[in-house]
């Protein structure tokens, strides 16, 4: 049973629109939850990362809101862009171990 | 800096070969994993090192062996492949001094398809 669950599996968007991907996890002792981007054929970078002790975490047009008492979490795109198209991975972690949700294929159309 | 680096980067199998992935990193990170990458099911943890000697399953280990050879290398063996075993798989590595900053630096992935 996969532990981090994200949604929507796909997201398409204007250019300059909002994209919106959330995330809910269920093991409470996850103390770190970052975000990945993966471009086709290479590995996931990440992107921007938040602690359950902050409610959002702003990094230029990428946000994170973290919702503690829900289990969830999402990101936000500000001013979507067609170079912001990519595949998305929410991820939670316990230390060593990081687990990661299915993904969400994000296009930017122009 | 090359990061991580993946060997090889495709590779195709008959059912019931064996083979080894490697992977090696240069920025002396304590910690390295190897996860899977399937259509539908993002990562998924096979086995994680958090440090040299040590090693540990994660959510899909049936089917694998690991060996972290030293600091640097850590090693993934499929030693009778199954078509089930087709996929994209990634090596990481992280520097984890402390809980709640555990930052994963990827490989480019190895394609492995069995038949």
């Amino acid at each position: 049973q996969q532990q981090v669950k994200q949604s929507p599996q796909s997201l398409i968007v204007q250019k300059g629109g909002i994209s919106i991907i959330n995330c809910a996890y269920e093991n409470t002792a996850f103390d770190y939850f970052p975000w990945y981007q993966q471009f086709p054929g290479k590995g996931p970078a990440l992107l921007i990362a938040i602690r359950p002790d902050v409610s959002e975490k702003k990094e230029g047009r990428f946000t994170i809101s973290f919702n503690k008492s829900a289990k969830q979490f999402s990101l936000h795109i500000m001013d979507s862009q067609p170079g912001d198209s990519a595949t998305y991975f929410c991820a939670a972690s316990m230390y060593n171990d990081m687990r990661f949700g299915a993904g969400t294929r994000l296009t930017v159309k122009p | 800096n090359a990061g991580v680096t993946q060997t090889p980067k495709f590779q195709v199998l008959k059912t019931g070969q064996s083979m080894t992935l490697q992977c090696a990193q240069d920025m002396n990170h304590n910690s390295m994993y190897w996860y899977r990458q399937d259509p539908g099911m993002g990562l998924r943890l096979i086995y994680y090192s958090a440090s040299e000697g040590t090693t540990d399953k994660g959510e899909v280990p049936n089917g694998y062996n690991v060996s972290r050879l030293n600091k640097r290398e850590f090693s993934l063996r499929l030693e009778s492949a199954a078509p089930s075993q087709t996929s994209v798989y990634f090596c990481a590595s992280s520097e984890t001094t402390s809980p709640g900053a555990n930052v994963l630096t990827f490989g480019a992935g190895s394609r492995l398809t069995v038949l």
